[in-house]
């Protein structure tokens, strides 16, 4: 079962504006993550937050956390066309269940 | 060091077949996770192993298996393939599935079902 929602499903801007991505999740949490997929192929890790942290930075990633609404977004600033990617939220509870991946958003960022 | 090898990258079967994929880890990643990506449901968990054993499973029916061998590569099979089956499986490493780590994976296996 699907645990994150990214909101929006869908996101294209202009290259080197900022991209915001929204994750809402349902049950408690240990930590959540944000992966990149290009067309096809796997996942890369991007940044992972703690369910004790509220921001963390990397590079021009920025992401929040707000547990009290079970909600995390991811900043891109200046995008770039290599940014166009499809991200996804993962949340994982110490349970059994592996990673609880979101249906993702998909980022276009045009030239 | 290497990444996550997932072999073969294309695969085309028909109703009824069975398959089995291959994942390579990267080099001392012990825990080897199995996702299957389907554009209605997404990522879905399918299995992880640890130490050539299973230690987690998701919702799926028996016809998906999967083993580990003790150099921590990974197999995972399915019997009786179906329509449905189709879609991208994807394999991620880790030195051991702690809370906290972050997965590795593959480029994935895409299998169609005809």
């Amino acid at each position: 079962s699907q645990q994150g929602e990214e909101d929006p499903q869908a996101l294209s801007i202009q290259e080197g504006e900022n991209a915001t991505m929204n994750c809402s999740y349902k049950t408690s949490i240990n930590n959540l993550q944000w992966y990149r997929q290009n067309s096809g192929r796997g996942l890369v890790h991007l940044i992972l937050i703690r369910s004790n942290e509220r921001e963390k930075h990397s590079g021009r990633l920025r992401v929040t956390l707000d547990t009290s609404k079970k909600s995390s977004s991811l900043l891109i600033t200046a995008s770039r066309a290599a940014d166009t990617a499809s991200y996804f939220c993962a949340t994982d509870g110490g349970g059994a269940d592996g990673l609880t991946f979101g249906k993702g958003t998909h980022l276009i960022i045009q030239p | 060091k290497a990444g996550v090898t997932q072999t073969p990258r294309y695969l085309i079967k028909t109703r009824g077949q069975q398959v089995t994929l291959s994942c390579s880890p990267i080099s001392g990643h012990r825990s080897v996770s199995w996702y299957q990506q389907t554009p209605g449901q997404g990522l879905q968990f399918l299995f992880e192993y640890f130490s050539e054993t299973q230690r987690n499973k998701g919702n799926f029916p028996g016809r998906f298996s999967g083993r580990q061998f003790s150099n921590s590569r990974s197999e995972m099979n399915v019997s009786t393939l179906e329509l449905g089956d189709s879609a991208l499986y994807l394999c991620a490493s880790s030195l051991a599935h702690r809370e906290g780590e972050k997965l590795f994976f593959g480029s994935g296996t895409q299998l169609s079902v005809l």
